[in-house]
């Protein structure tokens, strides 16, 4: 079975600027979280995303946003960069409740 | 008070050697937990998951829990220099957050030969 996909792998972006992550879960998984993982942070709870509904979110600002689509494929977006959203984005998909298996990350970075 | 907590190490044994990971946690009402290991560059993997009081093994590692003490541990037998890695420690939140993990911040392990 395959395992969690996320694209692009490396993103270098500007200040002000906004991105598009996107995050393909193991086939049959419909639960979808994002974290972020900074050294400064560790690694932080972003939202989570379930049958196209957002069913957590963590402590981030509104600039931090989600969507599931039917086919269970996230996306997670950010408005506005910020130097400090420099991070590695990680996607993680479950079948069973909190047992979540991650993807690779999309390294992004903010200029 | 952070959430969940580990000593950040670095942790170094000798190969062969048990080595142990301890793990905190604030909430008495959290209810599963999750040992993931993170190679250098990699994303995290889980290697470990305990719900209830006691032990679990697997292969050479064995997660133990006391949820009286609030204190899960990690311990790795037979340590091998490709188990050189962060080992992160994960609980759900006490609001029942069906997905969300709270993460400690990692402990480093170091397995030298």
């Amino acid at each position: 079975k395959a395992g969690v996909t996320q694209t692009p792998r490396y993103l270098i972006k500007t200040r002000g600027q906004q991105v598009t992550l996107s995050c393909s879960p193991i086939s049959g998984h419909r639960s979808v979280s994002w974290y972020q993982q900074t050294p400064g942070q560790g690694l932080q709870f972003l939202f989570e995303y379930f049958s196209e509904t957002q069913r957590n979110k963590g402590n981030f600002p509104g600039r931090f946003s989600g969507r599931q689509f039917s086919n269970s494929r996230s996306e997670m977006n950010v408005s506005t960069l910020e130097l400090g959203d420099s991070a590695l984005y990680l996607c993680a998909s479950s079948s069973t409740p909190s047992e979540q298996y991650f993807g690779p990350g999309t390294r992004l970075t903010v200029t | 008070q952070k959430e969940v907590e580990q000593n950040s190490g670095p942790l170094s044994v000798p190969e062969g050697a048990i080595a142990s990971l301890n793990c905190t946690y604030s909430d008495r009402v959290s209810q599963s937990f999750f040992w993931y290991r993170q190679y250098s560059g990699k994303s995290p993997e889980l290697i470990m998951s305990i719900y209830s009081n006691g032990d679990k093994e697997d292969g050479r590692f064995t997660a133990q829990l006391n949820k009286a003490s609030q204190y899960v541990s990690l311990l790795i037998r037979d340590s091998q220099p490709s188990d050189s890695a962060t080992y992160l420690c994960a609980v759900t939140p006490p609001e029942g957050g069906y997905n969300k993990l709270i993460f400690g911040a990692g402990t480093r392990l170091a397995v030298h030969p």
